[in-house]
């Protein structure tokens, strides 16, 4: 199994240039999300999904979108980016409440985004 | 609210030395504990976890316990390595009705010097 993967690696954008970054597990995991990740802050949820054709906001959603056409992949969208949304972008799923009853998330390696 | 606090980084070792890395929690409800470790250039990955009080997280020579009593997740490890150099994250999660919720420390960058 390949995990939870991200594409791209590295990015950069300039202000005002949109772009889409993906997420794919093969974990079959009903639950995935996106968080940003910036000095000495943590991780912050921007979206996240709980299952197909389902999404909702997180802690710092404005800027972003996001889809979820199939279980397995969760797309990220800057419809115009801000040099503010220079971060490294992590994705993660696990399993719903069924299936676990534990909160434990698999990540991807990050995507590394910089805005000009 | 949630909120995760954890000692300031960077911390710097010798080789072989004792590593303790200070985390406390705030929380409503029974939370989940993690310590999750990102290796440079890497995603995070769960270091270790537990789910109740007085229960022992333990992988790879490092440990925490969950001590309800003084709102804490302390990690520690006997001797550190070289390889262990990264950042260690302190983490709750909570069991919501639509989606697990979990809320990060802001990380503690380890250097361990040979």
């Amino acid at each position: 199994n390949a995990g939870v993967t991200q594409t791209p690696k590295f990015r950069v954008l300039k202000t005002g240039q949109s772009m889409t970054l993906l997420c794919a597990q093969d974990m079959n995991h009903e639950y995935m999300y996106w968080y940003r990740q910036d000095p000495g802050m943590g991780l912050r949820l921007i979206h996240y999904s709980v299952g197909e054709g389902t999404t909702a906001k997180g802690e710092v959603p404005d800027g972003y979108n996001v889809s979820r056409l199939k279980k397995q992949n969760f797309l990220l969208g800057l419809e115009s980016a801000a040099p503010s949304q220079t971060s490294v972008y992590f994705c993660a799923s696990n399993p719903s409440y069924r299936d676990s009853s534990y909160n434990e998330q698999f990540f991807g390696p990050g995507t590394r985004l910089t805005v000009l | 609210g949630n909120s995760v606090t954890q000692m300031e980084g960077p911390v710097t070792l010798s080789e072989e030395a004792f590593l303790t890395i200070n985390c406390t929690y705030t929380a409503t409800g029974y939370p989940s504990l993690f310590w999750y470790v990102q290796y440079p250039g890497e995603g995070l990955q769960l270091l270790l976890k537990a789910t109740k009080a007085d229960d022992k997280g333990s992988n790879k020579g490092f440990e925490a316990t969950y001590r309800k009593e003084t709102t804490s997740f302390h990690l520690e490890k006997g001797s550190v390595q070289v390889s262990d150099s990264a950042v260690y994250f302190c983490a709750l999660g909570l069991k919501k009705t639509s989606y697990d919720k979990v809320i990060f420390g802001p990380g503690t960058s380890l250097s361990v010097i040979p």
